[in-house]
C-alpha cells in the first residue's frame, strides 16, 4: 500500500534562517506531488505541484521553493524566512488522472 | 474564478443529532468532488468522492454526500453523529486538469456536544 512521510512533524526557526521541508511517498510511481499551506483558522493554499522529475510548478508567488530530486520525493526550501512564513505545511500525492489527493501529517512550522 | 464555499465556519451539534455541513462551488462544468477531515494538528483524510453516476455517494465513518447540478452543491450528512466526528471538514473540487488542480473550500469547524 502507499504510504507518505512528512517531516519534521514541528519546526521553530527564527527569522532569516534557511528553511527544509521533506516529503517522500512510498508505494506508488509517478505520483503528482503538492505542498499546500494552511494558515490558522483557514482554507489550503496550493503552494506547488510536481507531475515529475525536476518539473515544479509554482501557484503563487512567495518566499519559497521546490524541488523534485527523485520520483517520490519533494523538498519545500526557503533561503530566508519570514514571520508570515509561519503555518501548517502539507504535502500530498495522487496518482495520474483524476483521483483524491493523500495527505501527509503536515509540518507545523513557526518563525519567530 | 473557481471557487468553493462553506457557508458555515463553525458547527456544534449534540452527540446523536444529525448533521448537515453545506458546500457550493463556482465552475464551468462538473468538477470531481471531494470532501475531506482533519483532526487538529494532523492531515487531511478523504470521506468521500463523487465523480459521475449516482449523485448520493455513501463514504467512511457513516458519512454520505448528494451531488447536485442545479444548485452547485454537494453537502455532507450525516444520520447520527458521534463525539469522535469532531474535527474540521473541507470540501474540494478537481478542476480535471492534467495534476488534479484541487481548490479547497475554507473548511467548517464540528464540534460535538456529548
Amino acid at each position: 500500500s502507499q504510504t507518505i512521510h512528512q517531516w519534521p512533524a514541528t519546526l521553530v526557526q527564527p527569522v532569516g534562517s534557511p528553511l527544509s521541508l521533506e516529503c517522500t511517498v512510498e508505494g506508488t510511481s509517478n505520483p503528482n506531488l503538492y505542498w499546500y499551506r494552511q494558515a490558522a483558522g483557514r482554507g489550503l493554499q496550493l503552494l506547488f505541484y510536481s507531475i515529475g522529475i525536476d518539473q515544479i510548478s509554482s501557484e503563487v508567488p512567495q518566499n519559497l521553493s521546490a524541488s523534485r530530486p527523485q520520483d517520490r520525493q519533494f523538498i519545500l526550501s526557503s533561503k530566508k524566512l519570514l514571520l508570515s512564513d509561519s503555518g501548517f505545511y502539507l504535502c500530498a500525492w495522487s496518482i495520474r488522472e483524476a483521483s483524491p489527493l493523500h495527505f501527509g501529517n503536515g509540518t507545523r512550522l513557526t518563525v519567530t | 474564478a473557481q471557487s468553493v464555499t462553506q457557508p458555515d465556519i463553525h458547527i456544534t451539534v449534540s452527540e446523536g443529532a444529525s448533521l448537515e455541513l453545506r458546500c457550493n462551488y463556482s465552475y464551468g462544468a462538473t468538477p470531481y468532488l471531494f470532501w475531506y477531515v482533519q483532526s487538529p494538528g494532523q492531515g487531511l483524510q478523504l470521506l468521500l468522492k463523487y465523480f459521475s453516476g449516482d449523485t448520493l455517494v455513501q463514504g467512511i465513518k457513516g458519512f454520505e454526500a448528494e451531488f447536485k447540478r442545479s444548485q452547485s452543491s454537494f453537502n455532507l450528512r450525516k444520520p447520527s453523529v458521534h463525539w469522535s466526528d469532531a474535527a474540521e471538514y473541507f470540501c474540494a473540487v478537481d478542476l480535471k486538469t492534467s495534476y488534479d488542480k484541487v481548490i479547497f473550500g475554507p473548511g467548517t469547524s464540528l464540534s460535538v456536544i456529548p
